[in-house]
């Protein structure tokens, strides 16, 4: 069966440290890998996206890295600011179909 | 600048209630998605559409039914609204599965 499961569900940190959000997918073959940013609220916005022969893209402060032999990716945050805090969704696309995990949500305080 | 927009953030409706959902993007997308999010289970897919005139069921179809007569917009149609329809309605559109989705602001809405 797909899956795309993401951890931790939840995660509180202070402003200014770094964190990394994890992606454990079983789908197969892919073509692409996304993460997305979504404020509470809002819909989501892409940070990056990847395929199958990326192993790491960056986009300002957030890193997303990829490892297609064990089917997992991460979403590191630098330096972490208050408008970080969001649900942040990885996405695995397959054939035609998208499959979403469940989120993390990244609440940062001062 | 890429634009998705749906007709209202907010929406309550009472039971039984024919509600319509609309979304529009200005990028000349072939494709258009409607998702419903709840707590604990993501995103949803519910219809999508890759042309005009044209539709495909999702994961999650009953109650539900779209339409699509200009290639900008996509509406999602609820018959007879039930209060297991209270969720939050998100609307994309991309060039292609493979590709970016573009996403709206989403609407809340509540059936009471």
């Amino acid at each position: 069966k797909n899956q795309v499961e993401q951890s931790p569900q939840s995660l509180i940190i202070l402003e200014g440290k770094n964190c990394t959000l994890q992606c454990n997918y079983t789908v197969s073959p892919f073509s692409n890998l996304r993460w997305y940013k979504q404020d509470t609220g809002r819909g989501p916005v892409s940070l990056t996206i990847m395929t199958f022969s990326e192993n790491t893209k960056s986009n300002g402060r957030y890193t997303a890295t990829l490892d297609a032999d064990t089917k997992q990716s991460s979403l590191h945050i630098t330096a972490s600011q208050l408008s970080d805090s969001a649900s942040y969704i990885c996405v695995v696309s397959h054939r035609d179909n998208l499959f979403f995990g469940t989120g993390t949500r990244l609440t940062v305080i001062p | 600048d890429v634009k998705v927009t749906q007709s209202s953030r907010y929406l309550v409706k009472r039971t039984g209630e024919k509600v319509f959902l609309e979304c529009v993007q200005d990028m000349d997308h072939e494709n258009m998605f409607w998702y419903r999010q709840d707590p604990g289970l993501g995103l949803r897919l519910i219809y999508f559409s890759y042309d005009v005139k044209m539709k495909e069921k999702g994961d999650i179809p009953e109650g539900y039914s779209v339409s699509r007569e200009k290639k900008e917009r996509f509406s999602l149609i609820l018959e007879s609204a039930s209060t297991n329809q209270t969720s939050m309605y998100l609307c994309a559109s991309s060039t292609g599965t493979d590709y970016e989705q573009y996403f709206g602001p989403g609407t809340r809405l509540t059936v009471t």
